[in-house]
């Protein structure tokens, strides 16, 4: 069964510093990996998707990097603003034919002005 | 094009009732997945529906039961309700199974008293 494990599981920072998510999951046979962004008792948003085979993505301030082999990820958040407050849920998806993603608990982010 | 949406928003029922919650799925998606969130926690996969079928299903209950229709709208029907079922209800569709890209719905607060 796949754990997923995200660290820290909160973090308070002033705006504009750089910052680093992590997630950890046990089982290293994923076929990709996705972040997600959550606000407050809303549903997720997409934030990036790296396959099995990528090392990374980036999408404008964020860069996600896989290890597939030792089961780590990594958010990064270049320049933090207030509207980057949120949870980031980290979540592989088993290879398969099917996606269906373990999802951690993910990290709580406030950035402050 | 519109995105997932779910009704209710917000659902208080008594324990031992039964609830049924509703989703639509992004237009011309045929695939349906549905997680529960508990306070504090990642999603956890509940089932998944491919074109009126259950395609895949989490650790829960037979008293967690769906459907798919015909145009892809999806139900998630709860019997004999608990305390621990509490929680974020969240759906999300896809373009197809195989697809890796997951849209979320806003999700349905259940709060049983």
């Amino acid at each position: 069964k796949q754990e997923v494990t995200q660290i820290p599981a909160a973090l308070s920072v002033p705006e504009g510093e750089n910052l680093v998510l992590n997630c950890s999951f046990t089982d290293s046979a994923i076929y990709n990996l996705q972040w997600f962004r959550q606000d407050p008792g809303k549903g997720l948003t997409s934030l990036l998707l790296i396959q099995s085979s990528q090392r990374e993505q980036t999408s404008g301030r964020l860069n996600a990097s896989l290890d597939k082999s030792s089961g780590r990820s990594t958010l990064y958040i270049a320049a933090s603003q207030p509207g980057d407050s949120a949870t980031y849920l980290c979540a592989p998806n088993a290879s398969g034919g099917s996606y269906i993603p373990t999802f951690g608990r993910g990290t709580s982010l406030i950035v402050h002005p | 094009e519109t995105g997932v949406t779910q009704s209710p928003t917000h659902l208080i029922k008594t324990r031992g009732q039964q609830v049924t919650l509703r989703c639509s799925s992004q237009s011309g998606h045929n695939t349906v997945s549905w997680y529960q969130q508990a306070l504090g926690q990642g999603p956890q996969f509940i089932f998944q529906y491919y074109r009126e079928e259950e395609n895949g299903r989490g650790n829960f209950p037979p008293r967690f039961s769906g459907l798919q229709f015909p145009n892809y709208s999806s139900e998630l029907n709860v019997n004999a309700l608990e305390l621990d079922d509490s929680a974020l209800y969240l759906c999300a569709s896809s373009l197809d199974v195989k697809a890796y890209e997951q849209y979320f719905g806003p999700g349905t607060r259940l709060t049983v008293t």
